[in-house]
């Protein structure tokens, strides 16, 4: 069983929606990180959080430690934010990241 | 631009051959990694270094082999390869280990095994 639940998996909006992506996480962790991966492309790196809220543009980050869960936001939404976004956490002590299977978003112009 | 390379992006190899994938990274970060990304499954480490001369595994290990002989080099090896090894391959790197610094992943290596 994946440590790392997101949802949802899939989600297709119209341009301009505001959008949200969730993530879940088991145990107490040292950071979480959201990634971008276009289609048949690398992997960006968007954020990484260890307690609060990050904006990047349009993008925005906030974690709640209690509560093991954290948010992704895209503000405006454009087709070009067509992507997965994947959730990654690195748990205390441990090099290794666990990873979200992803959630694949599109935007329909 | 500095970032992290992977070489080759595209290769099909037949079962038992071998073959190495090269990361190589100009940001002088001190650790690297090596992901596979399977349908369905979020990526795996198989191997990951905190620094030049150092390695160790990570979750999916088996079947792979790596050096880093040089800071800014990662290399993964498949001694026989086999079908099960059919994955797309990441390499990534941060500065070090601490709070404000995040991942830079490469543009991956789509390897077929058959």
């Amino acid at each position: 069983k994946n440590e790392v639940e997101q949802s949802p998996q899939n989600l297709t909006a119209q341009e301009g929606e505001f959008i949200t992506i969730n993530c879940s996480y088991s145990v107490g962790i040292s950071a979480l990180h959201w990634l971008q991966q276009h289609p048949g492309g690398g992997i960006v790196s968007l954020f990484m959080l260890s307690s609060g809220k990050k904006k990047h543009g349009r993008l925005i980050a906030t974690i709640n430690i209690q509560e093991k869960h954290s948010s992704l936001h895209i503000t405006a939404s454009h087709p070009r934010d067509s992507a997965v976004y994947i959730c990654a956490v690195r748990y205390f002590g441990n090099e290794k990241l666990t990873f979200g299977t992803g959630t694949r978003l599109t935007i329909i112009p | 631009n500095a970032g992290v390379t992977q070489t080759p992006k595209f290769r099909v190899l037949k079962t038992g051959q071998s073959m190495t994938l090269l990361c190589a990274q100009d940001m002088n970060h001190e650790y690297m990694y090596w992901y596979r990304q399977d349908p369905g499954m979020g990526l795996r480490l198989i191997h990951y270094s905190v620094g030049e001369g150092t390695t160790a595994k990570g979750e999916v290990p088996d079947g792979y082999n790596v050096s880093r002989l040089k800071k800014q080099n990662f290399l993964l090896g498949l001694e026989s390869a086999a079908p099960s090894q059919t994955s797309v391959y990441f390499c990534a790197s941060r500065l070090f280990s601490g709070t404000d610094y995040g991942y830079t992943f490469g543009s991956g290596t789509r390897l077929t095994v058959v």
